[in-house]
Order: structure tokens, then sequence, then C-alpha cells
């Protein structure tokens, strides 16, 4: 059975330091790659996925990026936080076929301050 | 961006009683469908309308497709504590795998 993996579930980062964010599938090849931010009480914001190894589109400019170094796994980066990226980042996965549903991680909540 | 608007936004009803949801959206669509997510959580798939489709159910749960609107409801009968979440609507549209989530209801069910 595929199984998909996020961490960490909680992240409190000071203004101006670093991200990363993985995720990783397990179980399924060449699966569609997603990241979305959810604000608090909110819908959720994509804002990049991928089809394949090295291929990323974004959907929002902003202080974030990602990468697909590898089939089944996703990276969220960044190279200096700021206090408007806090939220609760969801990685999650879709087979390459029309009419399925995505799958989700449990999330992370990034806390900046 | 955000494909579509949901409605009412929070809705309380007592155990017992049906819960529709709304959800309208801009763009011609593959498929339809509608997730759930407990507080702090991951979302949850709970099922999927082609653009073919009217009308769809699983269990307690029924989906209807309206294409000429752009609009599809959920409706959750006899609701249980335990249906108290968010209910989100997301949209795939044609040539694309991208899932575009609307706003979200969040659902209270009073014991």
């Amino acid at each position: 059975s595929q199984t998909i993996h996020q961490w960490p579930a909680t992240l409190v980062q000071p203004v101006g330091s670093p991200l990363s964010l993985e995720c990783t599938v397990e179980g399924t090849s060449n699966p569609n790659l997603y990241w979305y931010r959810q604000a608090a009480g909110r819908g959720l914001q994509l804002l990049f996925y991928s089809v394949g190894i090295g291929q990323i589109s974004s959907e929002v400019p902003q202080n974030l990026s990602a990468s697909r170094p590898q089939d089944r796994q996703f990276i969220l980066s960044s190279k200096k936080l700021l206090l408007s990226d806090s939220g609760f980042y969801l990685c999650a996965w879709s087979v390459m076929r029309r009419d399925t549903e995505a799958f989700f991680g449990q999330g992370t909540r990034l806390t900046v301050v | 961006s955000q494909q579509g608007e949901e409605d009412p936004q929070a809705l309380s009803i007592q155990e017992g009683e049906n819960a529709t949801m709304n959800c309208s959206y801009k763009t011609s669509i593959n498929n339809l469908q509608w997730y759930r997510q407990n507080s702090g959580r991951g979302l949850v798939h709970l099922i999927l309308i082609r653009s073919n489709e009217r009308e769809k159910h699983s269990g307690r749960l029924r989906v209807t497709l309206d294409t000429s609107k752009k609009s599809s409801s959920l409706l959750i009968t006899a609701s249980r504590a335990a249906d108290t979440a968010s209910y989100f609507c997301a949209t795939c549209g044609s040539g694309t795998y991208k899932y575009i989530f609307g706003t979200g209801t969040r659902l209270k069910v009073l014991a």
C-alpha cells in the first residue's frame, strides 16, 4: 500500500533562517507531487506541483522553492524565512491518471518568529 | 489561486440532522472532489464525481454536480458528532493534474 511521509510535524523558525521540509511517498512510482499551504481557518493554496524528477511548476511567486531530487521525494525550501511564511504546509501525491484523488500527508505547522 | 467558493463558511447542526454544503467553481473541469479535514490534520478524500456525472452516492454522502452552473453540493445525511470537520471541494481541470481547492466549510455537529 502507498504511504506518504511528511516531516517535521511542527517547526518554529526565526525570521531570516532557512527552511527545508521533506516529503516522501512509498509504494508507488512516478507520482504527481504537490505542496500546499493553508493559512489559519482558510482553504488550501497550491504552491508547487511536479509531474516528474526535476519538473517543478510554481503556482505562486514567493519566498519559497521546491525540488524533486528523486522520483518519490519532494522538498520545500526557503533561503530566508519571512513572517508571512507561517502556516500549515501539506504535501500530497496522486497517480498520473485522470479522475483520481490526491493523498495528503499530515502536514507541517510552521511558525516563523 | 483558489478555484472556488464554498458556502456556508460555517455550519452548526444537531446530531441526526442533514448537512448540505455548496461549492462553486470558475473554469471547465474533468472532475470535482470533496475532502474532509479534521483540525490540524491532512485532508482525506471522500468522493469524486466526474464532469459527465450528475449525482453520486457513498454511504451517507450524496454529491451533485451541475456543470452548467459550475456548482456542486455535498449532503451528509444523519450527521454524527464524528462528522465535525472542515469540508473542501477541489477541482481538477481539463489537461491538468492540479487540484485546486475551495475555501471550505467548517461543520460542527452537536451531540
